[in-house]
């Protein structure tokens, strides 16, 4: 499968710990990108890294792209009981006619 | 107000029936996207369209119908050929220009079908 492969599948940490996580896929890609979803809700769009970079910020997230492992992660720092909902990778394969394929989630839960 | 909606929130159907979903986007986003999360489960594309009067299949497309005769909408029919409906759908657009075809998708959000 070329989707996004997520670990892990469920973490759970108590407020102001970091939260990190992967995620693999299979196949050269021209972005990856993560989302967020509340429970019941449309998912949110997070931060977009493309092939050609390594690392990526915005606020209290930081998502790195090894394109030789084939893999990303996510890191939350300083988490809220409000970051507590699902991450869901997304790659952007080549030849793809500009679809997404989406991995598993990961769900996050921060108690506070 | 810019965005993507979706509705109903919650949609019943009986068995036998057709249903519509609705989406519509003030974006002016050329491509929209349907797709279909199963509790759990990550998202699987149902059918997408890249420009008006035109759309493909996507992964898991049998029972289902689309049209696209405006920019703003496309609507999603779930009919009697899919047996298994039940699941939340989700809608989402996206800007196509040539260099950046494949980026960021903006989501509506959902519907909740659920089968009687």
């Amino acid at each position: 499968s070329q989707q996004g492969e997520e670990d892990p599948q469920a973490l759970s940490i108590q407020e102001g710990e970091n939260a990190t996580m992967n995620c693999s896929y299979k196949t050269s890609i021209n972005n990856l990108q993560w989302y967020r979803q509340n429970s019941g809700r449309g998912l949110v769009h997070l931060i977009l890294i493309r092939s050609n970079e390594r690392e990526k910020h915005s606020g209290r997230l930081r998502v790195t792209l090894d394109t030789s492992k084939k893999s990303s992660s996510l890191l939350i720092t300083a988490s809220r009981a409000a970051d507590t909902a699902s991450y869901f990778c997304a790659i952007y394969p080549y030849n793809q006619g500009g679809k997404l394929i989406f991995g598993q989630g990961t769900e996050l839960s921060v108690k506070p | 107000d810019g965005g993507i909606t979706q509705s109903p929130k919650y949609l019943f159907r009986k068995e036998g029936q057709n249903v519509t979903l609705s989406c519509e986007q003030n974006l002016n986003h050329d491509a929209m996207y349907w797709y279909r999360q199963d509790p759990g489960q990550g998202l699987r594309l149902i059918y997408y369209s890249q420009i008006v009067n035109d759309f493909q299949k996507g992964d898991i497309a049998e029972g289902y119908s689309v049209s696209r005769e405006k920019k703003e909408s496309f609507p999603l029919t779930v009919t009697s050929a899919q047996k298994n409906p039940t699941a939340f759908y989700l809608c989402a657009s996206s800007s196509t220009s040539r260099d950046r075809w494949g980026e960021t998708q903006y989501f509506g959000p959902g519907t909740r079908l659920l089968v009687l």
